[in-house]
């Protein structure tokens, strides 16, 4: 069955620093997938989707996301974190049979003066 | 912009009472989801609608019901609500782009039932 796992529930990052949040998925065939942030008291909204094609999507706000197949993972990266980056990151996969989004649990990001 | 509104923000029930949230898009999508959002569950599928007059069922649509009596508005209804509905609700629509299909969320329904 198609799936997303985002092993980490919650991630500290320094401001400045590098940040790497994981997303695994299990989906046959090619997927679409999509990260969404979510900041506090607020809906989800999408920060970049992957088409089949160039690994390396670059999405707002300086996020940027690889997807591996061999890995079966879509890690998203930003180069230095900002404050106002602290919240709720969510990476989802499309499904095949009726285009209907599989969401990961969700990592929280915080942010560490 | 797409915008996606949904009333009321926060909404305490009794057990057994009937709850209507409420979703208005104007981004004219086909595309309407209700989603409810647990810790540790993420997002999980209650309703959707690909157009006025259609609703399906999601991965969780046990207690719930929906109604899209127009493209503008979709409505989730809890005609006998629980403490296990307590959560937190958002409405989305979508811009019908298949498998790449991007979601515009409403800022979210907290449902509290006593």
């Amino acid at each position: 069955a198609q799936s997303v796992t985002q092993p980490d529930a919650r991630v500290t990052v320094s401001e400045g620093a590098s940040l790497q949040l994981r997303c695994k998925y299990s989906y046959f065939g090619t997927p679409y997938l999509f990260w969404y942030v979510q900041y506090p008291r607020q809906g989800l909204q999408l920060l970049l989707k992957y088409y089949p094609g160039d690994p390396v999507v670059q999405g707002v706000n300086g996020f940027e996301a690889e997807f591996s197949k061999s890995n079966s993972s879509f890690h998203l990266r930003k180069a230095s974190v900002h404050w106002s980056d602290w919240a709720v990151y969510f990476c989802a996969v499309s499904q095949d049979s009726n285009y209907q989004l599989i969401w990961g649990s969700g990592t929280k990001l915080i942010i560490k003066p | 912009e797409a915008a996606v509104t949904q009333s009321p923000r926060n909404k305490v029930a009794v057990t057994g009472g009937k709850v209507t949230l409420s979703c208005n898009q104007t981004n004219n999508h086909n595309n309407m989801y209700w989603y409810r959002q647990d810790t540790g569950h993420g997002l999980r599928l209650i309703h959707y609608s690909y157009g006025a007059g259609s609703t399906e069922k999601g991965d969780i649509p046990d207690g719930y019901k929906a109604s899209r009596p127009s493209q503008e508005n979709f409505s989730l209804i809890l005609e006998l609500a629980t403490p296990s509905q307590t959560s937190v609700y958002f409405c989305a629509s979508g811009d019908a782009d298949w498998s790449a299909e991007t979601l515009y969320f409403g800022s979210g329904t907290r449902l509290t039932v006593l």
